[in-house]
């Protein structure tokens, strides 16, 4: 069954570091999103992408973040400036169409800011 | 805006032992309501999609139902396997799904 897979399962980067976390969604999807979880916190919407470009985002989602679409496969996320609350699982995820259909999630990348 | 609210927290079960979990939500207009079960250091797996009330899914141990303020998710005769945490999500706008806390389920042999 196709599945999203993302790099690096870890990342661990200093404060005030730029980090990159690289995720390849199903490849008949059309709509990709990332989600982060704070530990022993509930999934929380980041930003959704299509045709290109950001379709909808979240208040979290501020001008320290960006995401990417640099080619037919990979999706991007961005984060400039790292601060100690970024530290969280990242889930990168897809779905065919953008509405009412289920979004599938990758495994996450754990990112810690030291 | 939207609110997802899951009970219980935490639900202990013996193997063999049904029982339901609930999600209740506040939204304006669902298009469509989700279960996911989520393993520990493991992304979201998913499960139903629920549109309207009235509704039903069944998968194996599991069937979803759905109303118009909230979903159930019943699960018979659990085996240890099914040991996760549920997750409840809703779309009411665009694209953006909000989740609950989930449940953590453990079913004891």
């Amino acid at each position: 069954e196709p599945e999203v897979t993302q790099t690096p399962s870890h990342q661990v980067t200093q404060m005030g570091q730029e980090v990159i976390l690289r995720c390849v969604p199903i490849s008949n999807h059309l709509y990709f999103y990332w989600y982060r979880q704070i530990l022993g916190q509930k999934v929380e919407f980041l930003v959704s992408f299509y045709n290109n470009e950001i379709s909808e985002k979240s208040e979290i989602f501020d001008d320290q973040f960006s995401v990417e679409r640099p080619d037919g496969s990979n999706f991007t996320l961005k984060i400039r400036s790292t601060k100690l609350e970024d530290s969280a699982m990242y889930f990168c995820a897809s779905s065919n169409t953008g509405e009412d259909q289920p979004q599938h999630f990758g495994d996450g990348t754990r990112l810690s800011i030291l | 805006e939207d609110q997802v609210t899951q009970s219980p927290e935490a639900l202990r079960l013996q193997e063999g032992e049904s029982s339901s979990l609930n999600c209740s939500y506040t939204v304006s207009g669902l298009r469509g309501l989700f279960w996911y079960r989520q393993d520990p250091g493991k992304g979201p797996e998913f499960l139903f999609t629920l549109y309207s009330a009235g509704e039903e899914k069944e998968k194996e141990r599991l069937k979803a139902t759905l109303t118009k303020k909230e979903s159930f998710l019943h699960i018979t005769a659990p085996k240890p396997e099914d040991s996760a945490t549920y997750l409840c999500a809703v779309q009411a706008g665009y694209q953006k799904v909000t989740f609950g806390t989930g449940t953590k389920l453990q079913v004891i042999p």
